[in-house]
């Protein structure tokens, strides 16, 4: 079966670093990507990994660790407007299964 | 611009009566997708399509239908809607289901009462 977790929530401080983490366990996996979502919103792209290591976009960084069905994704430099939800998804084939999202609070 | 744009946005329908949230993206895009996102679910997708006359399942199929007659346009339609379908409806698309990054509409939120 297929299965993503991430934290529910997390709170982090303006300026500050967080990682959200996220696990999976689906067969046939080809790749995993990382959006964010602010309220009432649609979900815009962050990052997308199909190997494993980091990739690194501005503030943005997301890894990757196959074997051990584990991705973070890293924002450093918190500003009030990284405020949001983060959905880590995971295609399995030629489908798209989204984790249920971690919501992050910034405090100033 | 590049966009994909969902109608209607906001829709409040009863019980039964038939119903279409249409989806048309201007990216010549192959891969077209549509997801209902409900509190403490997350998005889950309903069906998607990699092209034309191609359409499969996704997670939640049941209640609802989907067509590709022409590559722009991916329309969602719920023959006797019910409320357990009052969701937020998301259509996405990109340019093929390899893509790295899909594109999303501004979403529907739909109520049956």
């Amino acid at each position: 079966g297929q299965n993503i977790d991430q934290p529910t929530e997390m709170t982090a401080t303006e300026g500050a670093i967080v990682q959200i983490n996220c696990t999976y366990q689906t067969s046939g996996f080809n790749g995993l990507f990382w959006y964010q979502q602010h309220a009432g919103e649609a979900p815009t792209f962050l990052s997308y990994n199909v190997l494993d290591g980091l990739e690194e976009k501005g503030r943005f960084s997301s890894f990757l660790s196959r074997s051990k069905g584990y991705s973070y994704l890293l924002l450093k430099e918190l500003q009030m407007k990284d405020s949001a939800s983060y959905l880590c998804a995971v295609r399995e084939d030629d489908k798209i299964i989204f984790g249920k999202g971690t919501r992050l609070h910034i405090l100033p | 611009e590049a966009q994909v744009t969902q109608n209607p946005r906001y829709l409040i329908t009863v019980t039964g009566k038939k119903l279409t949230v249409t989806c048309s993206q201007n990216m010549n895009h192959e891969y077209m997708s549509w997801y209902r996102q409900d509190p403490g679910l997350g998005l889950r997708q309903i069906y998607y399509s990699m092209n034309v006359e191609v359409t499969d399942k996704g997670d939640v199929p049941e209640g609802y239908k989907v067509s590709r007659k022409e590559k722009r346009n991916f329309p969602l339609i719920l023959e006797s809607p019910s409320p357990n379908q009052t969701s937020l409806y998301f259509c996405a698309s990109s340019l093929a289901w390899s893509s790295t990054e899909a594109f999303f509409g501004q979403g529907t939120r739909l109520t049956v009462v």
